[in-house]
């Protein structure tokens, strides 16, 4: 079975630090690009960036460049977001998701949820 | 990129037909090859449901379909049934390998 499990969300003081971490089974994760998206409660989705399948390129959402850094060890078949400099807006779930080659979404992690909050 | 225009709220009966309409900028125009539709239940991961014209992951009904003209596509859910309640996302992948998300439309079956 297809599946990406995410972990490390929490609760963090604004400008502290969390990594979140997703774990692919099912596949062969080292053949496809990935993102992460967050969601704030009630509110929609948002992309928040992604990385090649081999790693070696990636990309922000303004709200989060020069904070956030995606990166994934395809060794061990898992996908990391470091988040630092956390602010009170990055609160949401946020899910890893992996993108298919037909360029849509295909698979969604259950998400894990970041609360940034004094 | 701005958040693709979806209609907050579509509702109908059981067994009608709907649409949810997602509209991208003028700029999306030449652009707008990849959407794709998202089903997200109350406290659920969104679950990935269509994309361009009526290409279905394997499960998913055929109840629901595509379409797109220009700037603006739309998903029609036919025979609505009342596990369709749920909120629904469109999606744009971009030349620049991000997604641009539609703002999200809330199907009511009454």
């Amino acid at each position: 079975e297809v599946q990406l499990v995410e972990s490390g969300g929490g609760l963090v003081q604004p400008g502290g630090s969390l990594r979140l971490s997703c774990a692919a089974s099912g596949f062969t994760f080292s053949n496809y690009w990935m993102h992460w998206v967050r969601q704030e409660s009630g509110k929609g989705l948002v992309w928040v960036s992604r990385i090649k399948s081999d790693g070696s390129s990636e990309t922000y959402a303004d709200a989060v460049k020069g904070r956030f850094t995606i990166s994934r060890d395809n060794a061990k078949n898992t996908l990391y977001l470091q988040m630092n400099s956390l602010r009170v807006d990055d609160t949401a779930v946020y899910y890893c998701v992996r993108r298919a080659r037909y360029y849509a979404i295909d698979v969604w992690g259950q998400g894990t949820t970041v609360t940034v909050s004094s | 990129q701005s958040a693709l225009t979806q209609p907050a709220s579509v509702s109908g009966s059981p067994g009608q037909s709907i649409t949810i309409s997602c509209t991208g900028s003028s700029s999306d125009g030449g652009g707008f090859n990849y959407v794709s539709w998202y089903q997200q239940h109350p406290g659920k991961a969104p679950k990935f449901m269509i994309y361009d014209v009526n290409n279905r992951p394997s499960g998913v009904s055929n109840r629901f379909s595509t379409s797109k003209s220009g700037n603006t596509a739309s998903l029609t859910i036919s025979g609505l049934q009342a596990e369709d309640e749920a909120d629904y996302y469109c999606s744009l992948y971009t030349s620049n390998n991000t997604l641009v998300f539609g703002t999200g439309t809330k199907v009511t079956v009454l």
